[in-house]
């Protein structure tokens, strides 16, 4: 396909399991970035893949957050031990490669909608 | 720190009028560029437009147009002869330039268009 793509699109799971989320960016984008959006709010970054370069994890709310992204393509986000507010819907985007001044709009997956019971 | 604020939680429009969505930002950097996107009941963020801060002229895509005014901080996105399909939720994002280029994001303003 040629968007971004994100699996499952709907998880619901009890309070204290591990969730596994997946991203499948465009193909050719360096750049991966996943973001949470909580009910009725803006985006919130939570972490950023560039390449092979370490990946920014500065925007992970807590340690049960992490995020590994295999042969510079497909993402996943695990979140463990999964807590009543981490129910949200989890985005990911991809981009090309960062330039001062290049346009390079991130694009969205749909999201993957978390519901912790 | 960046940060983008939005400040109408809600909007209501006729349809075929003309409509503005406030935005303002606060950086420190002097480059920066400047976001909006639509986000639909499905969900997926759909980009309108970007404008860079060092764009001489306003940012225009069809129906879409950007008022920048880099002096009051304000990015006010324009969707002229509004449709019942723009009914969704509008985000303004601003785009770090160093590190990771992440989007900051203000809270969004949610537009209804009335027949």
């Amino acid at each position: 396909g040629a968007g971004v793509s994100q699996s499952p699109s709907n998880k619901v799971t009890e309070k204290g399991k591990d969730v596994e989320l997946r991203c499948d960016p465009i193909s050719g984008h360096t750049a991966l970035y996943w973001y949470r959006q909580s009910l009725g709010q803006g985006l919130e970054f939570l972490i950023y893949f560039q390449g092979n370069s370490a990946p920014d994890k500065s925007g992970l709310p807590s340690d049960r957050f992490s995020a590994e992204r295999t042969g510079g393509s497909v993402s996943t986000l695990t979140i463990q031990r999964t807590q009543q507010e981490d129910s949200a819907v989890y985005l990911c985007a991809s981009s090309g490669s960062p330039g001062l001044f290049s346009y390079n709009e991130q694009f969205f997956g749909p999201g993957t909608r978390l519901t912790v019971l | 720190a960046q940060k983008i604020t939005q400040t109408q939680p809600g909007m209501f429009v006729q349809e075929k009028e003309a409509v503005t969505l406030d935005c303002t930002y606060d950086t420190s950097d002097p480059s920066y560029g400047l976001f909006w996107y639509k986000q639909p009941s499905s969900g997926e963020m759909i980009f309108l437009i970007y404008q860079g801060s060092y764009d001489q002229q306003n940012a225009t895509e069809g129906r879409y147009s950007l008022n920048f005014q880099k002096a009051r901080k304000s990015a006010n996105l324009v969707i002229s002869a509004s449709q019942l399909g723009d009914s969704a939720m509008y985000f303004c994002a601003m785009r770090e330039t160093q590190g990771a280029q992440k989007l900051v994001f203000g809270q969004g303003t949610r537009l209804t268009i009335n027949p």
